[in-house]
């Protein structure tokens, strides 16, 4: 069980584009969950916690209007990266937390990431 | 920066050799989980560790864990070709909403030999 799955796996788009990553939790609901970036060879950035029906709670540095999220049920959050830019290549992943209780005791589900390059 | 750190940030080690990876924090937390990522996909949960907890096994993993020095360490012992992957710990941290985000390490990436 357990199981994120994440789509698109790889875009290449022009610049100015906007492209929309899609974060799906398959067989549990997710109250939360979370959008990061990762460089290569690097850890990960949390760029923002989305949590279902509310407003996604972003981190300092990250850019509201140039990333935005959309938590709409307990299965599905977007990240859509709006004009996207040289700069904005990079791999973004999501995860998801189970709908049990408010502790931090719970495990984050990972999706297998979107590779993003941008023309 | 609250990210953590991990040492060593690279390790390379012949198969059957045990691999062990530290992980420092910053704040105080309520838990601290590793992680497993293969190249170019996502992160495997491996184990979480409580933080009234001192050591917990999985497997051939053995995890530890001391509060007082903000610390913790995963060990792999009898160690295989298909453990080569990168290894991150994270930390969880109270966000202003009551909701709970969590913060890798630098990461450790670990090559066995065959």
């Amino acid at each position: 069980g357990a199981v994120v799955s994440q789509h698109p796996s790889r875009v290449i788009c022009k610049s100015g584009t906007s492209v929309k990553i899609e974060c799906r939790s398959l067989d549990f609901q997710a109250t939360t969950m979370f959008w990061y970036r990762q460089f290569p060879k690097q850890s990960l950035m949390l760029m923002a916690t989305s949590n279902e029906g509310s407003k996604a709670t972003y981190e300092q540095g990250v850019e509201k209007d140039k990333f935005l999220i959309n938590h709409a049920s307990l299965t599905l959050s977007t990240l859509t990266v709006t004009s996207a830019h040289p700069e904005d290549s990079s791999f973004y992943i999501c995860s998801a937390k189970r709908r049990q209780g408010t502790y931090s005791n719970q495990p984050q589900h990972f999706g297998d990431g979107t590779r993003l390059s941008i023309l | 920066s609250q990210q953590g750190e991990e040492d060593p940030q690279a390790l390379s080690i012949q198969e059957g050799e045990n691999a062990t990876m530290n992980c420092s924090y910053k704040t105080s937390i309520n838990n601290l989980q590793w992680y497993r990522q293969n190249s170019g996909r996502g992160l495997v949960h491996l184990i979480l560790i409580r933080s009234n907890e001192r050591e917990k096994h999985s497997g051939r993993l053995r995890v530890t864990l001391d509060t007082s020095k903000k610390s913790s360490s995963l060990l792999i012992t009898a160690s295989r070709a298909a453990d080569t992957a990168s290894y991150f710990c994270a930390t969880d941290a109270l966000t202003t909403s009551g909701t709970y985000k969590y913060i890798f390490g630098t990461g450790t990436r670990l090559k066995v030999l065959a």
